[in-house]
Order: structure tokens, then sequence, then C-alpha cells
């Protein structure tokens, strides 16, 4: 299958700071990507979706200006986490789909998000 | 709205058969897959099913009846290491795909 490197695994942060999580498709060019959150022993949850060069469409609920994606190529997404608070702590993971849109989407690693 | 239900926890004994069932209610369906999922670790894809029927894959099986919104992952021959979360995930008619809750199998010896 296709490879997605999400960077880093896991971070630690202070209250009140910014993370930035990187997500890319290293053999395949990703016109959508997804990230989900996960808490422990719960499924995940869809964040947002991100189609290459155009804005991402949040789910109900997720604040789009706390949790800022970034979709500016085929190969790359972030997920920039602002001024995190320890509720923020969880598995946040992104998937990658390429040019046909009923195939499965390839997960990142995921990152374990810490803030203290 | 869409809802995806699949049992939380089942148990097995090494060796033996397990099937887990999903059913689900989605705005336009483009398609069912399963996933297995350790603890800590990303979701790891087994199956995808987009018309009804059986699909076998080694030990992994999965069905799918799109008139009942039901599907089960049936795993044969069960090993200690199939101990994982195993998650049914469905596309809806956006492309967009939704997760059920997870179903903890735990084999044991």
């Amino acid at each position: 299958g296709a490879v997605v490197s999400q960077h880093p695994s896991r971070v630690i942060c202070k209250s009140g700071t910014s993370v930035k999580i990187e997500c890319r498709s290293l053999d395949f060019q990703a016109t959508t990507m997804f990230w989900y959150r996960q808490f422990p022993k719960q499924s995940l949850m869809l964040m947002a979706t991100s189609n290459e060069g155009s804005k991402a469409t949040y789910e109900q609920g997720v604040e789009k200006d706390k949790f800022l994606i970034n979709h500016a190529s085929l190969t790359l997404s972030t997920l920039t986490v602002t001024s995190a608070h320890p509720e923020d702590s969880s598995f946040y993971i992104c998937s990658a789909r390429g040019g046909h849109m009923n195939t499965e989407a390839f997960f990142g690693q995921g990152t374990r998000l810490t803030v203290v | 709205g869409q809802n995806i239900d699949q049992p939380t926890e089942m148990t097995a004994t090494e060796g033996a058969i397990v099937q887990i069932n999903c059913t689900y209610q989605t705005s336009g369906f483009n398609g069912l897959f399963w996933y297995q999922q350790h603890a800590g670790e990303a979701p790891t894809f087994l199956s995808y099913n987009v018309l009804d029927g059986l699909e076998e894959k080694g030990r992994f099986s999965s069905f799918l009846s799109r008139s009942k919104g039901y599907s089960y992952l049936l795993l044969k021959e069960l090993q200690m290491k199939d101990s994982a979360s195993y998650l049914c995930a469905v596309m809806s008619g956006g492309f967009k795909t939704i997760f059920g809750a997870g179903t903890r199998l735990f084999v044991k010896a």
C-alpha cells in the first residue's frame, strides 16, 4: 500500500502554545486528506476534510480557528493546534486518499499530543 | 444523520472463528471498510466492500448487505496477535469516511 508519513509521533507542549503536525504522502498524490482525533479507548472522530488548494471542511463542533489546516500541495497537509490546552491532549491521525474517491485512505502513524 | 453500531468488546479462543458485526445508517453509501488498530498505533486497512457479498482475504473475510445496512468481519484461525480493536467505517455519499466506535477483541489461549 501507499505510505503516509506523519510527524512528529509524539509531542509535549505547554498550555497556551501552538503545535504543528505534518502529514505527507510519500509515493502518491493525495488529493484529499482527513484529520482525525482519538481519545483513549474511543474511535476516530473526523475533524476535517481538506482538498489540495482549497479551504478545509470542518465537522460540526470542531473550531476552525483553533485547529488550522493547510493543504498547500498534493503531498503535504498540516494541522496546527493553536493555544493548546490540556483538553486538547489526544491522538491525532491523518489519512490521505489519491485520485479515486472510492478507495481506501492510507493512515499516518499518528501523533500523540500531550499539553501540560 | 449517520450512525454506525458495532459491539464494544468480544472474547474468543485461539484457533477459533469470530464474527464482528456492524450495522450502519448513512446519507448515501460509497463503501464500507474494516480496519485493525492495536493500542497506540494507527489503523491498518483490512478490507473494502462496496457490492453485496463476501470478500475473502486469507484468514479475514468481510461481508456486506447494502439493503440491510449490515456488514461483518470474519476472522478464522484466531491468533493471539489478532487481539486488537476492529473498526467498521463507512464512506458516505460525500466520500467522507466515518468510523464506528470499534470492537475490542480479546483472544485467549
